[in-house]
């Protein structure tokens, strides 16, 4: 257990739909990370977000969107969303940038 | 940019078998380099890391040593078993805390059979 937490589990829902995936970093972690695991593109990164800011962007769709708040858990929208969106969404902390990163369970994303 | 490179899979061995998997990276300066390790159904679990050239990372009795003079971060376990088989990712991140996010290879399937 890597005392990173992503809810929900699974999701399914429908093309041109929007939701909202929620990570809880490790006790003490200040930044944040977003990545996507598909069979076509691998694990690329999305966002990373520290201490409530944004602090760099990966290959993130204008479509998505995320935030990190005062109590340091993160969300990941998702929005009009595709067929080609399906797709394993992990979230990882770290205590600062540039440290070790750890990894949630993941949010596996099925669109319809 | 930085990129990495893992050697194509699947791999299938026999229990106790030594295990090679190769991973080469391009980046300026001197990045951290990571093999993260993914059970079936599972997240990604840090393997082992090296934050500098000669660096040796273990973990498991898995190892890789950071070589800057080949750009390589090979990962070798001497005797694998069948709890062993996983997916494993080649990583680099930095150097800086400023690119800090992790470029992935593309993960090599590892089955270990009895």
């Amino acid at each position: 257990d890597s005392g990173v937490t992503q809810t929900p589990k699974h999701l399914i829902t429908a093309t041109g739909q929007r939701v909202t995936l929620r990570c809880s970093p490790r006790s003490g972690d200040l930044s944040v990370y977003w990545y996507q695991q598909s069979l076509d593109q691998g694990l690329q990164f999305l966002i990373q977000y520290y201490n409530g800011e944004e602090r760099a962007k990966g290959n993130i769709l204008e479509r998505f969107s995320a935030q990190q708040f005062p109590d340091l858990h993160s969300e990941l929208n998702l929005s009009s969303l595709e067929l080609g969106d399906s797709a394993l969404y992990f979230c990882a902390s770290s205590v600062e940038a540039g440290e070790t990163q750890y990894f949630g369970p993941g949010t596996r994303l099925l669109v319809l | 940019g930085n990129s990495v490179t893992q050697m194509e899979g699947p791999v299938t061995l026999s229990e106790e078998a030594f295990l090679t998997i190769n991973c080469t990276y391009t980046a300026t300066g001197y990045p951290s380099l990571f093999w993260y390790v993914q059970y079936p159904g599972e997240g990604l679990q840090l393997l082992l890391k090296a934050t500098k050239a000669d660096d040796k990372g273990s973990n498991k009795g898995f190892e890789a040593t950071y070589r800057k003079e080949t750009t390589s971060f090979h990962l070798e376990k001497g005797s694998v078993q069948v709890s062993d088989s996983a997916v494993y990712f080649c990583a680099l991140s930095g150097p800086g805390g400023a690119n800090s996010k992790l470029t992935f290879g593309k993960g090599i399937t590892l089955s270990v059979r009895p």
